[in-house]
């Protein structure tokens, strides 16, 4: 069956700009994560939601980082005001609700800032 | 908060060796620990997990770890490695509804 699906794969912008970035989990999965891998580093966590609502966003570095799950499927993180400092890897994750249930990770967005 | 540590940046072995990536954790509680892989230019995959019952557990790719409480360690083990095996291998915990990961240990299989 179809994985996570995250949009765009990559994404150039310039230093102060705005983006977007989308992810599309596996269908009938309640949580979906956000995470943001640097170079050499582990991923680490930005927000997690349950449904619609965002349970923690307790990983948002500032208050550029904002993310919404409107209809309890898709959801996009929003960058505002972009800094160099943020280009990474950013990763979703879907799962069912509980330990028991592995998340699983989409291929992630290389956002580079220039 | 829980967290754990993979105290090695890379692991280089030959093909057909056995293969370990080394895990600790500290932790409240009873942990709930995990292992992913992540191959180049793709998202992390899912290996196995422990959450009770047997110390030893198995999961994809004849990869299985060894959950040791008195050693906090819950080591990434296969038998006979692969070229194919060389990737970035993350242990990691539950926390609070969410995983939090380790530094990850890049592995190198020489064929």
């Amino acid at each position: 069956g179809a994985g996570v699906s995250q949009t765009p794969s990559n994404k150039v912008t310039e230093k102060g700009k705005y983006v977007e970035l989308r992810c599309d989990p596996i269908s009938g999965h309640t949580a979906l994560y956000w995470y943001r891998q640097s170079l050499g580093q582990g991923p680490e966590f930005l927000i997690y939601f349950q449904g619609t609502g965002a349970a923690d966003d307790s990983g948002l570095p500032n208050d550029r980082f904002f993310a919404v799950r409107p209809e309890g499927s898709v959801s996009t993180l929003k960058i505002q005001r972009t800094e160099r400092g943020d280009s990474a890897v950013y990763l979703c994750a879907s799962s069912l609700q509980g330990v028991n249930s592995p998340l699983h990770f989409g291929n992630g967005t290389r956002l580079t800032v220039t | 908060a829980q967290s754990v540590a993979q105290p090695e940046d890379q692991v280089n072995v030959a093909e057909g060796n056995p293969l370990t990536v080394k895990c600790t954790y500290s932790v409240s509680g009873n942990p709930y620990l995990f292992w992913y892989v992540q191959y180049p230019n793709r998202g992390l995959q899912f290996l196995l997990k422990y959450i009770t019952g047997d110390n030893l557990v198995k999961g994809s790719y004849g990869f299985e770890a060894e959950f040791n409480k008195s050693q906090t360690s819950f080591h990434l083990k296969k038998p006979s490695a692969l070229v194919s095996d060389s990737a970035l291998y993350f242990c990691a915990v539950w926390n609070d509804y969410k995983l939090s990961f380790g530094a990850g240990t890049t592995v190198t299989v020489r064929a």
